[in-house]
């Protein structure tokens, strides 16, 4: 079965760039979109990027998502770091007619 | 705006069965397909199952495959999950979610309900 791997955990300071990777276990992750989500302690997920670099209305531009197919992975990239952007982090991709989601990342910004 | 509200959660003998719940509103229900996703205390997500807006299609995570069935009722808006044969590894917080377009099942979540918790115990 397809499975998609994330980091345990990143950290980084306030303003610094951080980048949060997701590896496919198989085939090539570039056939299907790739989605982010960010979910802060408490609250449901909330999509960062969509369809591999696209940014719903609302997300700030500091976000930006991107695929390499050498890797067979996708990355979100989050510059200019906030404290407020503390939270986990989710890829989420497709295994034929299923959904399969990444372990997740805790971005932790200090 | 739109409202996913889950009901229907509680705690299970290992072996129980549960009836899960999601109320739809502030969208045109009937022709979205619809997700059911958990989240296990303090771990990831977990995609569990989908069903199409007419119920023809029906796709589950392997973990609850042959165990757990989705379905809907398009006149009430409302999206079920049974859970049969629980397990405590099936202990999580069980979240319906809608994706963005009715017309591409794979579109991103854009909403997610905040979900009823699922304990196996005994």
């Amino acid at each position: 079965n397809f499975m998609l791997t994330q980091p345990h955990s990143v950290s980084e300071s306030p303003g610094k760039t951080v980048t949060i990777s997701c590896t496919g276990s198989s085939g090539n992750i570039a056939t299907n979109f790739v989605q982010w989500y960010q979910q802060r302690p408490g609250s449901v997920p909330t999509t960062v990027i969509y369809d591999d670099d696209r940014r719903p209305s609302g997300v700030p531009d500091r976000f930006s998502g991107s695929i390499d197919r050498s890797s067979n992975s996708a990355s979100l990239t989050i510059s200019g770091l906030k404290t407020e952007d503390e939270a986990d982090y989710y890829c989420q991709s497709y295994d034929n007619t299923n959904r399969v989601f990444g372990g997740g990342t805790k971005l932790t910004v200090l | 705006q739109v409202q996913l509200v889950e009901s229907g959660g509680g705690v299970v003998q290992p072996g129980g069965s549960l009836r899960l719940s999601c109320a739809a509103s502030g969208f045109t229900f009937h022709i979205y397909g619809m997700h059911w996703v958990r989240q296990a205390p303090g771990m990831g997500l977990e995609w569990v199952a989908f069903i199409s807006d007419d119920e023809n299609r029906r796709y589950y995570a392997d973990s609850v495959k042959d165990r757990f069935i989705v379905s809907r009722d398009n006149s009430k808006n409302t999206l079920y999950l049974q859970l049969n044969s629980l397990r405590p590894e099936d202990t999580a917080m069980y979240h319906c979610a809608k994706p963005l377009n009715y017309y591409d099942s794979k579109s991103y979540f854009d909403s997610w309900g905040q979900g009823t918790l699922v304990t196996v115990s005994s």
